[in-house]
């Protein structure tokens, strides 16, 4: 079946330390790739979005992420983490229509 | 920059009642969405529309109804609530049809069904 997961509920990083958010797609071919991110209370935003060509793609706020065709992965990476990310992070795959994953919730120490 | 913008931000409901939930976004787009969001179930498409005049089926449109009112508005009933319609609503556009660009959202809509 034609899933995207995200295997963290949830992750916990003391502010300055790296981050790296998981996502997995299960699809016959290669999807469009996203990850938005939603603060508390509020609707989601789009950190970046992968459809073709350099597998490493740069967003907004810091954030990377790789797309690796060979694992079915699209990870989400930040050198070092500010409290101000501290949010709930979604992978999302389009291929006939834009489906989420359940969701990473990021809780930053200070 | 309003953007999208959905009413009600907060509706309780008792089962049974109906409801209607507003959307509007200014940006032009062709295509506007529903989706509730659940709790470790990320978010599901209710309905949406490709273009004005056109509605089509999500993955969960069961108990739902949407109209399609101009360009700009996209709204979605609840006819007779249930508990298990208790969920975070969002509306969202984009430029293109299904949605292969950015999605842009509103803020939700938190719907309590008692």
């Amino acid at each position: 079946a034609q899933s995207v997961t995200q295997p963290d509920i949830h992750i916990t990083v003391s502010e300055g330390a790296s981050l790296e958010l998981r996502c997995n797609y299960s699809y016959g071919a290669t999807p469009y790739l996203f990850w938005y991110v939603q603060s508390p209370g509020q609707g989601l935003q789009l950190l970046l979005k992968y459809f073709s060509g350099d597998t490493l793609v740069q967003g907004i706020k810091g954030f990377e992420a790789e797309f690796k065709r060979s694992q079915s992965s699209f990870n989400l990476r930040k050198p070092s983490v500010h409290w101000s990310d501290a949010a709930e992070y979604f992978c999302a795959v389009v291929l006939n229509d834009m489906r989420f994953g359940a969701g990473t919730r990021l809780t930053v120490k200070p | 920059n309003a953007g999208v913008t959905q009413t009600p931000k907060f509706q309780v409901l008792k089962t049974g009642q109906s409801m209607t939930l507003q959307c509007a976004q200014d940006m032009n787009h062709n295509s506007m969405y529903w989706y509730r969001q659940d709790p470790g179930m990320g978010l599901r498409l209710i309905y949406y529309s490709a273009s004005e005049g056109t509605t089509d089926k999500g993955e969960v449109p069961n108990g739902y109804n949407v109209s399609r009112l101009n360009k700009r508005e996209f709204s979605l009933r609840l006819e007779s609530a249930a508990p298990s319609q208790t969920s975070v609503y969002f509306c969202a556009s984009s430029r293109e049809p299904r949605a292969p660009g950015e999605l842009f959202f509103g803020e939700g809509s938190r719907l309590t069904v008692l």
